[in-house]
Formats: structure tokens, C-alpha cells, sequence
């Protein structure tokens, strides 16, 4: 099983560009997640979805738009990029939300907004 | 939030075991204890958790304290690999509706490995 991936692994933007984060898990997992890391900082949720068709926002989810139209996938769309969206951005995903559930996370996709 | 507190760093030798603390004095009755950790330019991997007993696998071992208000992961015996930034994380085990599911993540603790 390749668990969960990320494309791109790298990504420069010029300002007011728009681009989408793609991800994909391959565990039949319902629950899906994007998180973003500052540099020096822990993770923090972006938006997250309970199932196809499905999403909600997280801590942090301005200037960014999500939608899930397959269990597998859960792509991340930056709208109008800014240099406040330089970040690395992790997609996660689990079985269920319990408490004793464990996230698998991708490998990232380091973004830099210029 | 369920806050958790851990210190910013900590160093080891090869091939002794770490002792890695985590306070969490706000815990719930029902919260789990998760600990996660992240090697270099890769994304959180799992580690262990636990709710009441102490809980050992294959990576480490989770020591809770009987108040459940701090906890211990232990590296029985460090290797190169295991430098890394490790969290505690607390995880809801019931719906409380904008925190569904979510991890949080702090700081951690930045573990240095020496040879």
C-alpha cells in the first residue's frame, strides 16, 4: 500500500497564483485532513472531511477552498497565493475520529509564495 | 484546546534509553494520549497512545501517571534514526463538535541523538 501521497513535492508561486495540492490515500480511510506547518511551529488544521462530499474548516482556512468528490482523494486549492501561505502542507487521513484512532500523514509539499 | 507541555529539547547517546515527559494537568476523563513524532523533511508518524495503562509496542513505551495529568515516552534504546521532533497530543475520544477528529500540535520536543 503507498498509504497516503502528495503531489507536487515542491512548489514555488508567484503572488495572486492559484494552484491545487493533490491527495490521495489508498486505505479506504472516510476521514481526510490538510494541515500546514510554519517553520519551528507544530501543524495546524487547515480544513478536514468526514466523507465524500463532505468538508468543514479547520483553525486556519482562509484563502484556501477544499472539496471531496471520492473517498480516495481530497485535493487542497490556494486561491490568489500570498507569501503568508510559504508553508509546508500535510495531508492526512484516519479510519474514524476516535480518540484512540491514529492519522497517517503524507510526505508533505513544501509551498513558497514569492 | 487540551493543552499539553513538553520540553523544547532533549538530547541522548546512542543506544541508552530516553525518558521523554509530557504534562498535561487539563486532561479529560476520556482523552487519549498520543504521541506522534517527525523525523527530518517528512510528515508525523505515528508512535503509541493510551488512555489509563501503561502501553508498550514495537517503537516505544507509554508510562501514564496514575492521575492521568502527565505522561512519559520511553525510547528503550535510542538509535540515530529515532532523532526526531516528537508530540504529545491529547485526542477526544467523543465528539465535541468543531474539535472532531483534529490533532493538536505544539511545539514538541526536538530530540538530538548523539553517536
Amino acid at each position: 500500500n503507498a498509504g497516503v501521497t502528495q503531489t507536487p513535492k515542491f512548489r514555488i508561486l508567484k503572488i495572486g497564483q492559484s494552484m491545487t495540492l493533490q491527495c490521495t490515500q489508498d486505505m479506504n480511510h472516510n476521514y481526510m485532513y490538510w494541515y500546514r506547518q510554519d517553520p519551528g511551529m507544530g501543524l495546524k488544521l487547515i480544513y478536514y472531511s468526514v466523507g465524500a462530499g463532505i468538508t468543514d474548516k479547520g483553525e486556519v482556512p482562509n484563502g484556501y477552498n477544499v472539496s471531496r468528490s471520492t473517498t480516495e482523494d481530497f485535493p487542497l486549492r490556494l486561491e490568489l497565493a500570498a507569501p503568508s501561505q510559504t508553508s509546508v502542507y500535510f495531508c492526512a487521513s484516519s479510519y474514524s475520529w476516535g480518540g484512540a484512532d491514529t492519522q497517517y500523514f503524507g510526505p508533505g509539499t513544501r509551498l513558497t509564495v514569492l | 484546546d487540551a493543552k499539553t507541555t513538553q520540553p523544547n529539547s532533549m538530547e541522548s547517546n546512542e543506544e541508552e534509553p530516553v525518558h521523554l515527559p509530557c504534562n498535561h494537568s487539563t486532561i479529560s476523563g476520556t482523552d487519549y494520549i498520543h504521541w506522534y513524532r517527525q523525523l527530518p523533511s517528512q510528515g508525523p508518524e505515528y508512535v503509541i497512545h493510551g488512555l489509563t495503562s501503561n502501553v508498550n509496542n514495537r517503537m516505544a513505551s507509554l508510562a501514564i501517571a496514575e492521575d492521568r495529568k502527565s505522561s512519559t515516552l520511553i525510547l528503550h534504546r535510542a538509535t540515530l534514526r529515532d532523532a526526531a521532533v516528537y508530540y504529545c497530543i491529547l485526542r477526544a475520544s467523543s465528539d465535541r463538535g468543531s474539535t472532531l477528529g483534529r490533532l493538536y500540535f505544539g511545539r514538541g520536543t526536538q530530540l538530538t541523538v548523539w553517536p
